[in-house]
């Protein structure tokens, strides 16, 4: 059972315009979210977390949204740059849950110039 | 900063064979875990360490994977038997401390014909 689901698999977006990346959690003992970029033969590199204690954090272009009472978190860049055609992975964590990362599948961004 | 070291890259293999993969973590890092990607599940935890002592393989997919880390900057993920089926990227990531952010590898993309 997929304890944290990225229902898309793909989104396809304008350069300018806003990407908005969807993540669903279902344990409830998650209190830190994550969100990873993935570049081809490359590892994971981290991007941006939130706390459960919040509901917004803002690093520049990347806002991370949590919802908690919807278990759903999402990510928005914005303007969007072809750079930033990556996969994405959300990853949920807490002290409860062991401190380990449990991650989404991932969603693959494109951004087309 | 080396970063996490992975090698090799790429391994190409036959069945029955033994793969090992090996793994370097950022000095100073606590914990060390592995990850294996693919295209059905996504990014699994494998195993991790926590000051070289494994703490859970749980997601260690059978009696034919084992991981070992003999000191604080070693670490390998050996497969014997390998079958097609263990083909996929495998991932090493380490931290510092329980909370902190986990960094990756490069991965090896592992080939079992």
């Amino acid at each position: 059972d997929q304890q944290v689901k990225q229902n898309s698999p793909s989104l396809s977006v304008q350069e300018g315009r806003i990407s908005i990346l969807n993540c669903d959690y279902t344990n409830s003992m998650f209190d830190y979210f994550l969100w990873y970029k993935k570049y081809p033969a490359e590892g994971p590199t981290f991007l941006i977390s939130i706390s459960s204690i919040k509901d917004k954090n803002e690093d520049g272009r990347f806002t991370v949204f949590l919802n908690k009472s919807a278990k759903h978190l999402s990510l928005h860049i914005v303007p969007s740059q072809p750079g930033d055609s990556a996969v994405y992975f959300c990853a949920a964590s807490g002290e409860k849950a062991g401190n380990m990362l449990t991650f989404g599948g991932g969603t693959r961004l494109m951004v087309k110039p | 900063d080396a970063g996490v070291i992975q090698s090799p890259r790429h391994e190409v293999t036959e069945m029955g064979q033994e793969v090992t993969l090996r793994c370097k973590p950022i000095s100073g890092h606590n914990s060390l875990f592995w990850y294996r990607q693919t295209m059905m599940r996504g990014l699994e935890l494998l195993i991790y360490f926590n000051n070289n002592v494994p703490i859970d393989d749980s997601g260690m997919p059978e009696d034919r994977f084992s991981a070992k880390m003999p000191n604080a900057s070693f670490s390998t993920l050996k497969i014997q038997p390998s079958e097609p089926r263990d083909s996929a990227v495998y991932f090493c990531a380490s931290r510092q401390t329980a909370g902190d952010t986990q960094y990756f590898g490069p991965g090896t993309r592992l080939t079992v014909l």
